[in-house]
């Protein structure tokens, strides 16, 4: 069974550019969680998504925003880069039925740089 | 709000020996879940162990064991004949299943098993 696949695994954008990072879910898997990790800093979540609503947001600008696809992918943009959006981004995805974190799974990220 | 904390960014251990990492978490909830994680070099987080808070007994798995202490709110893991492929960040995690499945990590830990 294919894990959670992120694209691409690293991405370079300078300030004020849009980046796009796209996220495959495990096959059966209705929720799509993406999370940011600074340097230094443990995850943050970001975003929820979940039979293609929105469903939670963490602290962030709205500059960040993403979609939920009919097959359950996901994509995390984020408009009028900064320097400090420079992370690894990781997706996770989880049945919506899922108790407690079981079957809850994260991909190997995207690494974005912003110069 | 749910904050994590773990005050050890850095550890060693020798080879077969035992460590433990800290972990101390805040909530005013009463059901969740707690996990630690482990990310290598490859940087997928991997589910190391899960507690759930209505349980009295300390999860193992196999070389890894927790000491949950509810009433304290802390949550410390237990590496037990430490192998050089655990050396890894190590995160601690709270998980309060409503409104949805969404992680709360600490900083992370790092820790390096030495031949």
């Amino acid at each position: 069974e294919a894990g959670v696949t992120q694209s691409p695994t690293h991405l370079i954008k300078t300030r004020g550019q849009q980046a796009t990072l796209r996220c495959s879910p495990i096959s059966g898997h209705t929720s799509v969680y993406w999370y940011q990790q600074a340097l230094g800093l443990g995850l943050q979540f970001l975003l929820w998504y979940d039979e293609g609503e929105e469903r939670n947001r963490g602290n962030f600008p709205p500059r960040f925003s993403g979609r939920q696809f009919p097959n359950y992918s996901s994509e995390l943009n984020v408009n009028a880069l900064e320097l400090e959006d420079s992370a690894l981004y990781l997706c996770a995805s989880s049945l919506t039925t899922g108790p407690g974190g079981y079957g809850y799974t994260f991909g190997s990220g995207t690494r974005l740089t912003v110069v | 709000a749910q904050t994590v904390t773990q005050s050890q960014p850095e550890m060693s251990v020798q080879e077969a020996e035992t460590v433990t990492l800290s972990c101390t978490y805040d909530t005013s909830e009463n059901n969740y879940y707690l996990f630690w994680y482990k990310q290598p070099p490859s940087r997928q987080m991997i589910l190391v162990i899960r507690q759930e808070a209505y349980k009295q007994q300390n999860a193992t798995e196999n070389r890894f064991s927790v000491n949950f202490q509810k009433a304290a709110k802390s949550f410390s893991l237990k590496i037990s004949d430490s192998q050089l492929g655990d050396t890894a960040m190590y995160f601690c995690a709270f998980m309060n299943p409503i409104p949805g499945n969404q992680f709360y990590f600490g900083t992370g830990t790092s820790l390096t098993v030495i031949p």
